[in-house]
This record gives structure tokens, C-alpha cells and sequence, in this order.
């Protein structure tokens, strides 16, 4: 199975600045690559697929880059609602994985 | 428009098995497939399995000899079925439409504890 590995973690920043997730896949997924959203009791949110394509709905402020085994995600000028948790998973064929998260909080 | 939603009985004893229903709206299972994905309380996302439309299925390879993953498609409902449950299955359980492989429509998610 692919094994996807992000970090950080943990991420502590303030509104309005710009903080970047990666996410690194144990074997090449080209960019079949997707990231989503968590706030706490609630369901992930997608945000991108295809590692760069933003999902519908999704603010310009998010940006997702890579292939092949390194991915990032980046978040300019945060806003209060980006806080939250985060995970990669690779859509390159079952099975899916996911990455183990990062938690990203004010500071 | 594309609904999910889970249902399951919230506590279940260790060794016991796990079932739980997806009752979906605004596509057809005959079209679409389904996924299961859990998560314990805390941690991360572990996809489960998925059904797909012609009514094959993948399954996590950790929990391919516990794990069945069914449906009914004139009811619209995908059922999963985790046996000999242990502690460490307590999660909440998401049910998700995959597109091309990522998951756009999640269902509200069902919490199970597995205790005595």
C-alpha cells in the first residue's frame, strides 16, 4: 500500500499570515493527489483534487502544487475559518490512504 | 442533490460485529460507488473499502478478512460489516461518494464504541 506522510503535524499561526502543509507519498502517484478540510465534530471538506485543481466553491487563497511523490498545500492570508485539521490522500487507486493530518491552529 | 447518511447502533461488545447502513440520495448505486472511511476519536482518516457500481469491491488489506461491504441498490443503501470488533475499531464511521478516487460527499458520520 502507498503510505502518505505529512507535516507538520501541528502548526500554530494568526490570521493573515501564509503557511504551507506537505505531503509526502512512499512511491510515485503522479498527481493523483487530493487534500481536505476538517473542523472539529464535523466531516472533511475537499478542497483539492488532482493535486493542483481547486474544488468547487473553494477560496482562491488555497493552492495546491506537486507530483510524483512531494505535494504541498498552501494557505495565503489566513482567515479564521482555515483553522482546523488537514489531510492529503492519494487517489492513485485503491487503496486509498491518507495522511496523518495536520492540525493547524491560532497562535 | 448528493445526500449521505449513516446509521449505526453506537455501542458495540468487544468480539461482536458491526453493521451499519448508508442511505443515499441524488445518484444511483448502480452508477456510483461508495466508500467507507473511519476515524477514531482524536486521530486520523483510514479508508475502509469501497463498492462500486457494477457491485465489485476493494478493501483495506489490514481488514480484508474482517470486513464486508454490501448494498441494495434499489433502497439506495450500502452496508458495512466489521466482525470480531476490538477497542481499537471505536471511530466515527464516514460513508463517502469517491469521483476519480477523491471523495467530494460525505455523510454525517456514525460513532461506534466498542465496549463491554
Amino acid at each position: 500500500d502507498i503510505q502518505m506522510t505529512q507535516s507538520p503535524a501541528s502548526l500554530s499561526a494568526s490570521v493573515g499570515e501564509t503557511v504551507t502543509i506537505t505531503c509526502r507519498a512512499s512511491e510515485n502517484i503522479y498527481s493523483y493527489l487530493a487534500w481536505y478540510q476538517q473542523k472539529q465534530g464535523k466531516s472533511p471538506q475537499l478542497l483539492v483534487y488532482n493535486a493542483k485543481t481547486l474544488a468547487e466553491g473553494v477560496p482562491s487563497r488555497f493552492s495546491g502544487s506537486g507530483s510524483g511523490t512531494q505535494f504541498s498545500l498552501k494557505i495565503n492570508s489566513l482567515q479564521p475559518e482555515d483553522f482546523g485539521s488537514y489531510y492529503c490522500q492519494h487517489h492513485y487507486g485503491t487503496p486509498y490512504t491518507f495522511g496523518g493530518g495536520t492540525k493547524l491552529e491560532i497562535k | 442533490q448528493v445526500q449521505l447518511k449513516e446509521s449505526g447502533p453506537g455501542l458495540v461488545a468487544p468480539s461482536q460485529s458491526l453493521s451499519i447502513t448508508c442511505t443515499v440520495s441524488g445518484f444511483s448505486l448502480t452508477s456510483y460507488g461508495v466508500s467507507w472511511v473511519r476515524q477514531p476519536p482524536g486521530k486520523g482518516l483510514e479508508w475502509l473499502g469501497v463498492i462500486w457500481g457494477d457491485g465489485s469491491t476493494n478493501y483495506h488489506s489490514a481488514l480484508i478478512s474482517r470486513l464486508s461491504i454490501s448494498k441494495d441498490n434499489s433502497k439506495s443503501q450500502v452496508f458495512l460489516k466489521l466482525n470480531s470488533l476490538q477497542t481499537d475499531d471505536t471511530a466515527t464511521y464516514y460513508c463517502a461518494k469517491p469521483e476519480l478516487g477523491w471523495f467530494a460527499y460525505w455523510g454525517q458520520g456514525t460513532l461506534v464504541t466498542v465496549s463491554a
